[in-house]
């Protein structure tokens, strides 16, 4: 199947400072990328759906200005975490939909941790 | 809103032992349903998926069957093998997708 590769897959940083993740949609072009955030024992929550070329579309209870996500080109979405706080210390999952048939293809996963 | 609820786990069984891991699910439509597994290490992958009542989903021997008047989508396996250890998702698609809590499933030899 298509892959869709995330990176980093571990990060570690301060409080305060901003951590950018990537998403890479390797062997196909992907027009729609979602980008989800798993919490501890919790099920995946969908932050935002990003389109390329276009501003992405926040769920509600996500702050915009500090998950910036940006959708540049059809095989790259990134995340940028602003002002990082523990809180923010999470599991960050993208997904990329394939455009031939709309499954969606899903990346590793990126471990944040804020200390 | 729409939601998705599974059982807990883990799940612990030996190798060759009868798999169920339950799900049901609210929704305000028709929605698509699903089961992802995480594989150690790896990402999420669709495993199976039904997309109307009646319809049954299967991939290396696990079924699921779409109850729409249970609202359910459990998943079952034959026999299970140690590789089947992950974590494995229920979701349903209606304009987006929605996860459960994931459950994980440990296969002992």
């Amino acid at each position: 199947g298509a892959v869709v590769s995330q990176h980093p897959s571990r990060v570690i940083c301060k409080s305060g400072t901003s951590v950018k993740i990537e998403c890479r949609s390797l062997d196909f072009q992907a027009t729609t990328m979602f980008w989800y955030r798993q919490f501890p024992k919790k099920s995946l929550m969908l932050m935002a759906t990003s389109n390329e070329g276009s501003k992405a579309t926040y769920e509600q209870g996500v702050e915009k200005d500090k998950f910036l996500i940006n959708h540049a080109s059809l095989t790259l979405s990134t995340l940028t975490v602003t002002s990082a706080h523990p809180e923010d210390s999470s599991f960050y999952i993208c997904s990329a939909r394939y455009s031939g048939t709309g499954e969606l293809f899903f990346g590793e996963g990126s471990r944040l941790t804020v200390l | 809103g729409n939601s998705v609820t599974q059982m807990e786990g883990p799940v612990t069984l030996s190798e060759e032992a009868f798999l169920t891991i339950n799900c049901t699910y609210t929704a305000t439509g028709y929605p698509s349903l699903f089961w992802y597994v995480q594989y150690p290490g790896e990402g999420l992958q669709l495993l199976l998926k039904a997309t109307k009542a009646d319809d049954k989903g299967s991939n290396k021997g696990f079924e699921a069957t779409y109850r729409k008047e249970t609202t359910s989508f459990h998943l079952e396996k034959g026999s299970v093998q140690v590789s089947d250890s992950a974590v494995y998702f229920c979701a349903l698609f209606f304009q987006k997708l929605v996860f459960g809590t994931g459950t994980r499933l440990l296969v002992s030899p």
